[in-house]
């Protein structure tokens, strides 16, 4: 099993490009969600997923879409990217609807916006 | 708003010693306390998780106590090794919010042989 799979690992942009962050696990989990992860903060909620077609918001969404045509992949989207939005970004999945259910996470994706 | 208060930011110990990590929470309403364990250059990996009706769980030399009444949770690393030197975070989950978790803002722990 390949698990929770992140391309690219590394990009850099430049100030109002556009690009898709991809995100693909291969467990059947239901539950997928993106984090970013900024020095000294943790991991912060971009967007979430409980299903295929069924998305919301996290605690940091602006400047950030998502969508979930299968229960496979969840890519997310970088509008016009701003430097504000470098950071290393994280996809994880569960099965969810449990609480002993543990998050699998990829191994990253390494953003800078110049 | 940081709901999981985790501390320190940073932790060095000996090798052999006892490693500890704090958090505090605020919201009486979490059901569930995981920590995750995460190495340069890769995501977390969940550790060790303990359910608010448990004052103490233990899996081999990792440690979780709990004390619902003061909104606290601590890791303990017991014969602290190199190989445990990453970054460790607390959460907690709620069953109402979709099961997402809530971090703290973790702790870079380093084990000097």
């Amino acid at each position: 099993n390949a698990g929770v799979t992140q391309t690219p690992k590394f990009q850099v942009l430049k100030t109002g490009q556009s690009m898709t962050l991809q995100c693909a696990q291969d467990m059947n989990h239901e539950y997928m969600s993106w984090y970013r992860q900024d020095p000294g903060m943790g991991l912060r909620l971009i967007h979430y997923s409980v299903g295929a077609g069924i998305t919301d918001q996290g605690e940091v969404p602006n400047g950030y879409n998502v969508s979930r045509s299968t229960t496979e992949d969840f890519p997310l989207r970088l509008l016009s990217a701003a430097p504000s939005q470098t950071s290393v970004y994280f996809c994880a999945s569960s099965y969810g609807g449990h609480l002993d259910q543990p998050q699998h996470f990829g191994d990253g994706t390494r953003l800078s916006i110049l | 708003q940081q709901q999981v208060k985790q501390s320190p930011q940073s932790l060095i110990v000996q090798k052999g010693g006892i490693s500890i990590i704090n958090c505090a929470y605020e919201n009486t309403a979490f059901d569930y306390f995981p920590w995750y364990q995460q190495f340069p250059g890769k995501g977390p990996a969940l550790l060790i998780a303990i359910r608010p009706d448990v004052s103490e769980k233990k899996e081999g030399r990792f440690t979780i106590s709990f004390n619902k009444s003061a909104k606290q949770f601590s890791l303990h690393i017991m014969d602290s090794q190199p190989g445990d030197s990453a970054t460790y975070f607390c959460a907690a989950i709620r069953m109402d919010s979709n099961y997402q978790l809530i971090w703290g803002a973790g702790t870079k722990l380093i084990i000097k042989p």
